[in-house]
């Protein structure tokens, strides 16, 4: 079965410093990977995803993930965080075979952006 | 419609009362997701829908929760005589196609509180 680890449950960056949320998964075949924004009392919104080709994947908001099958990781970056980019993250994993489509989701990051 | 639509927005049940929430999915979506998410965030996958035959359903509780896409109906989960550890949000996605490469669009959430 797939699994999701994210390491950090609460990060603190100051606006305008650079941001690295880790993620690392268990999948026995090649995965789809996914990165979810939730604002609070907001459902989730798709920042970017990862299911072939170029391991470095663009995103909306300027935001950006690099796939590393060596290291099973997803993580996600950003080169000079905002204040609006304050939220919760979540890192997924998408199935296929008899769990088409399911999301394991990781249990999520929150980032507090301090001014 | 262009978004996953859910009601109601909150949903406040006694324990052992019944809940019944609903979902839109986006007009043309084949696929119809249900997740929980409980208080430590962690987003449990329940059931999903390929139109009205259910795909998956390897996260429903057996007992207590149900679940139906019907034609022209919104989707609906039911769940039979809450529990204090049902409180939760329900959150429910529609995706074009199965596929785990086919993005997965969030609704708002149901907000169940048990008491």
């Amino acid at each position: 079965a797939q699994s999701v680890t994210q390491p950090d449950i609460h990060i603190t960056v100051s606006e305008g410093a650079s941001l690295e949320l880790r993620c690392n998964y268990s999948y026995g075949a090649t995965p789809y990977l996914f990165w979810y924004v939730q604002s609070p009392g907001q459902g989730l919104q798709l920042l970017l995803k990862y299911f072939s080709g170029d391991t470095l994947v663009q995103g909306i908001k300027g935001f950006e993930a690099e796939f590393k099958r060596s290291q099973s990781s997803f993580n996600l970056r950003k080169p000079s965080v905002h204040w609006s980019d304050a939220a919760e993250y979540f890192c997924a994993v998408g199935a296929g075979g008899t769990s088409y489509g399911k999301l394991t989701f990781g249990q999520g990051t929150i980032l507090t952006v301090h001014p | 419609g262009e978004e996953v639509a859910q009601t109601p927005k909150h949903l406040v049940r006694g324990e052992g009362q019944k809940a019944k929430l609903y979902c839109a999915p986006i007009k043309g979506h084949s696929y119809v997701f249900w997740y929980q998410q409980v208080l430590k965030n962690e987003f449990k996958f329940l059931i999903s829908f390929q139109n009205e035959n259910v795909f998956d359903e390897t996260g429903m509780p057996k007992e207590r929760f149900s679940a139906k896409c019907l034609p022209n109906s919104p989707c609906s989960l039911e769940i039979q005589a809450t529990k204090l550890e049902d409180s939760a949000v329900y959150f429910c996605a529609s995706s074009q196609v199965g596929d785990p490469s086919y993005e997965q669009y969030f609704g708002p959430g149901t907000r169940l509180t048990v008491t």
